[in-house]
């Protein structure tokens, strides 16, 4: 049973790097295949897809997003990042990691960590 | 960029009573969309991809419709669980991009 959880901060100052961490269990992110998301949930929104990665270093982002995001993996301890530059108050949002329903390619999410708030204020 | 566009955003409706949510892109997308359901606290849940075939473990009143520019989520008879928010996400390959709609919030009336 693949397994995602999110850690990271839950207050980032405006202006300063938001930092995630997304721990995957039950699976190897390098034998599924998988393109690995990032998708937030900002208060009273809809969600927003970050970006996605494979972990041969293929990284697709939000359009939106894509002159302050950068997405990585780390194989050896089964972990793939965000960082988000440069906050302001609208990156207030639950953000969530998650796994897709088939590797090889950006594909609808089937496996979701439970989320963790990240507030932005000073 | 392909944007989604949900309707309605708030549908009041008793239990028993069938929902019926939309879904328009600003262009094809043939049938490369899915649909979620996500309530308060929780992160969302794959209901249908590919516009019409049900994910692992979703009952048989969830089903999908739709190509091209419009598709349509019905729950064909509310039962109490279901009253959440429900997204809808496109999927496409060049350039490689998701994108979720901005939600049907599903209320008891």
């Amino acid at each position: 049973q693949l397994q995602l959880q999110e850690s990271g901060p839950g207050l980032v100052k405006p202006s300063e790097t938001l930092s995630l961490t997304c721990t995957v269990s039950g699976d190897s992110i390098i034998s599924s295949n998988y393109y690995w998301g990032w998708i937030r949930l900002p208060p009273g929104r809809g969600l927003e897809w970050i970006g996605s990665l494979y972990h041969r270093g293929s990284t697709y982002y939000n359009p939106s997003l894509k002159s302050r995001v950068t997405v990585s993996v780390d194989t050896s301890r089964n972990q793939f990042s965000l960082k988000l530059d440069s906050v302001t108050a609208a990156d207030t949002a639950v953000y969530y990691c998650a796994a897709p329903r088939n590797g090889y390619s950006l594909d609808y999410f089937h496996h979701w960590g439970q989320g963790t708030v990240v507030t932005v204020s000073s | 960029e392909i944007v989604l566009t949900q309707s309605p955003d708030t549908l009041s409706l008793s239990p028993g009573e069938r929902a019926t949510l939309s879904c328009r892109a600003s262009q094809s997308v043939g049938s490369y969309l899915a649909w979620y359901q996500q309530k308060p606290g929780q992160p969302p849940r794959l209901l249908i991809y590919e516009a019409s075939n049900r994910a692992i473990g979703i009952p048989a009143r969830f089903s999908g419709g739709g190509s091209g520019t419009d598709f349509t989520l019905t729950i064909s008879s509310l039962e109490s669980e279901d009253f959440a928010v429900y997204y809808c996400q496109q999927r496409s390959n060049w350039p490689p991009a998701l994108t979720f709609g901005g939600g049907t919030k599903v209320e008891i009336k």
